[in-house]
């Protein structure tokens, strides 16, 4: 069965400083990985996507990702945190089925 | 740009009581599936619907819910007779194709049952 987790709960960080989310994930084979973001009241909106290929991709709003397989991870990273960043970010894996299966989250929180 | 909207956004019910969720996915679309977040826990799968029939569903997708298209537009989530623990964030999400292509969400209907 497939998992994801994110270790961390919550994090802060103050703008302008970098940014890393962990996510490890547990499937079989090649998964197919996502990063969703989710703003207070808000729905899920998709930062980036890693299918096959490149394994550093690039997303919105200035994310990016890298695929380890060796580590079972696709952590999140942002070299510049702005204010506007604070939400929950889900990673989430697919299999060979339609459905996402997230992780807990991690809630980011920026100090200016 | 086209999203996917979801009505209502909170929804206060008795416990017992039906409700019927609704949504409207992305008009190109062909893949439609429902999540729930309780309060403070992750988003979890419910469902997937293809074709006018259900491709997949979780063990909480139990004989209290049900999903419907019941039209070219709509897509219904129905609980039949709510608990407590259904308390909820419900969101909808819709898909051009199946496996594993983006999935988009809707800003989510927030189920309260008392």
């Amino acid at each position: 069965a497939q998992s994801v987790t994110q270790p961390d709960i919550h994090i802060t960080v103050s703008e302008g400083a970098s940014l890393e989310l962990r996510c490890n994930y547990s499937y079989g084979a090649t998964p197919y990985l996502f990063w969703y973001v989710q703003s207070p009241g808000q729905g899920l909106q998709l930062l980036l996507k890693y299918f096959s290929g490149d394994t550093l991709v690039q997303g919105i709003k200035g994310f990016e990702a890298e695929f380890k397989r060796s580590q079972s991870s696709f952590n999140l990273r942002k070299p510049s945190v702005h204010w506007s960043d604070a939400a929950e970010y889900f990673c989430a894996v697919a299999g060979t089925a339609s459905k996402l299966t997230f992780g807990t989250g991690t809630r980011l929180q920026v100090t200016l | 740009e086209p999203e996917v909207t979801q009505t209502p956004s909170h929804q206060v019910t008795q416990m017992g009581q039906e409700v019927i969720l609704r949504c409207v996915p992305i008009s190109n679309h062909l893949y439609f599936y429902w999540y729930r977040q309780i309060l403070g826990q992750k988003v979890e799968f419910l469902v997937s619907f293809y074709n006018n029939e259900i491709s997949e569903k979780s063990e909480i997708f139990d004989d209290q819910f049900s999903v419907e298209r019941p039209d070219g537009s709509n897509f219904t989530l129905k609980i039949r007779s709510t608990k407590l623990e259904d308390s909820a964030m419900y969101f909808c999400a819709s898909s051009v194709l199946g496996l594993s292509d983006t999935q988009y969400f809707g800003p989510g209907t927030r189920l309260t049952v008392l």
